[in-house]
């Protein structure tokens, strides 16, 4: 079992959907749980970052984590064709981090 | 622009043929680190360097060298390339490390290994 699984998709929404991306993991040390987002072609770019359970909004971007259940979620809410990419969970407890797959996320007009 | 760049964006080899990749910021950042991305698997760290003349291993360093002469380059070095190595590779810095410091990732070096 991998230390963090995250659905590849593709998850295709219709512009203005809300959005739900998810990651579980197994490791218990991790205290330090990151979003990017990565386009076509490009390197990742970091989104959020957040350390305790809870939520955490920017703008359109919710992140939420659970720490008892070892799960954690980024909400795009008024979704944009903008938004089409790759989103990567990533998870860190000892300096080295640990990334999922990515969930690929298609925005249609 | 503040920026991370990679030498270079496409490359074909073949095996054994020693390889280097280029990395270099312009942010003055003192952590620096290479990562391969592969499909199915994510992005794994190779090697990381907290700043000049120190460099330890990620989570896959083996058939990678690495070295950090200067704070803004980061080479990766491929002295006996195999096809295993086929991989989108990313260079990334940041500040310093630790997860509250964003890393600011190349455009990657896709690497075919024939």
């Amino acid at each position: 079992q991998k230390e963090v699984e995250q659905d590849p998709g593709p998850l295709s929404v219709p512009e203005g959907a809300i959005v739900s991306l998810n990651c579980t993991y197994s490791n218990s040390a991790f205290q330090y749980f990151m979003w990017y987002r990565q386009y076509s072609r490009k390197g990742p770019e970091l989104l959020m970052y957040t350390y305790s359970s809870g939520n955490k909004e920017d703008g359109r971007f919710t992140a939420q984590v659970d720490k008892s259940s070892k799960y954690i979620s980024l909400f795009i809410r008024d979704s944009q064709p903008s938004d089409s990419a790759t989103y990567l969970c990533a998870m860190e407890g000892s300096y080295i981090p640990t990334f999922g797959r990515g969930t690929s996320l298609i925005v249609h007009p | 622009e503040a920026q991370v760049t990679q030498n270079p964006r496409y490359l074909i080899t073949v095996t054994g043929k020693k390889l280097t990749v280029t990395c270099s910021q312009n942010m003055n950042h003192e952590y620096m680190s290479w990562y391969r991305q592969d499909p199915g698997l994510g992005l794994r760290q190779i090697y990381y360097s907290m700043n000049v003349e120190v460099t330890d291993k990620g989570d896959v360093p083996e058939g990678y060298k690495v070295s950090r002469k200067e704070k803004r380059n980061f080479p990766l070095i491929l002295e006996s390339p195999s096809p295993n190595q086929t991989s989108l590779y990313f260079c990334a810095s940041s500040l310093t490390r630790g997860p509250s410091y964003e890393q600011y990732f190349g455009p990657g070096t896709r690497l075919t290994v024939t």
